[in-house]
């Protein structure tokens, strides 16, 4: 069945430096999208990706969706003790409505200050 | 924007009982809606998907008649396990999805997520 592998497992920053995370699907995605889950709350959802190729920004963060639309980024810059937490990515396939979200394991980030 | 609502938070249980989780989404209609269990540090494990009106597709590996969904309503679906034992302490998630204007995916909403703990 269709798996979205999420590497690394975990990481750990010094406040201000960066992080990414990598998402890597074995077919091709209708979609990706990333979540982020704060230490001990639920998943909130950051952005998706349709359009292969695509780059997105948000603030210090920008996400990317490979070419082949089967990987995808989140990179942050200058990290900061908010972003603590676990990011998700998410991949979709199949056409609208019958469309199953595959998440991929996390990436757990920590930071010290 | 989008809302879901999961009661209860946390729930503890003697082994044997049956526990109901209840997910709503407040401010818009779900067809659909998603239960997921999450162990500690791991990842959101599909457990089924929730179809209003209709019997719940379970992913396989779950057990239909452990977790029973019901989905009565388009704000309304149910998560209840029967007969807990301990392996059953969880957390549990539920989500619903809602239209993207750009797409047409799904984007999830999650609800806050309930702590199950049987003993």
């Amino acid at each position: 069945g269709q798996q979205v592998m999420q590497i690394p497992q975990y990481q750990h920053v010094q406040e201000g430096e960066d992080f990414t995370t990598y998402c890597n699907s074995s077919t091709t995605l209708s979609n990706i999208q990333w979540y982020k889950q704060r230490p001990g709350g639920h998943p909130v959802f950051l952005i998706q990706l349709v359009k292969s190729g695509e780059v997105k920004k948000q603030k210090r963060l920008t996400f990317q969706f490979g070419e082949a639309k089967k990987n995808s980024s989140l990179h942050i810059t200058a990290t900061q003790t908010t972003d603590v937490g676990t990011y998700f990515c998410a991949g979709t396939k199949g056409i609208q409505g019958a469309q199953k979200l595959v998440f991929g394991q996390g990436t757990r980030l920590t930071i010290n200050p | 924007g989008a809302v879901v609502s999961q009661h209860p938070s946390r729930v503890i249980c003697k082994s044997g009982t049956s526990v109901k989780i209840e997910c709503r989404s407040l401010d818009f209609q779900a067809t659909t809606m998603f239960w997921y269990r999450q162990f500690p540090k791991q990842s959101l494990m599909l457990m089924a998907t929730s179809n209003e009106g209709s019997k719940a597709t379970y992913e396989q590996g779950v057990e239909k008649d452990k977790f029973l969904i019901n989905h009565a309503s388009l704000t309304l679906s149910t998560l209840t396990v029967t007969s807990a034992h301990p392996e059953d302490s969880s957390f549990y998630i539920c989500s619903a999805s809602r239209d993207t204007e750009s797409s047409g995916a799904n984007v999830l909403t999650f609800g806050a997520g309930s702590r199950l703990t049987v003993l």
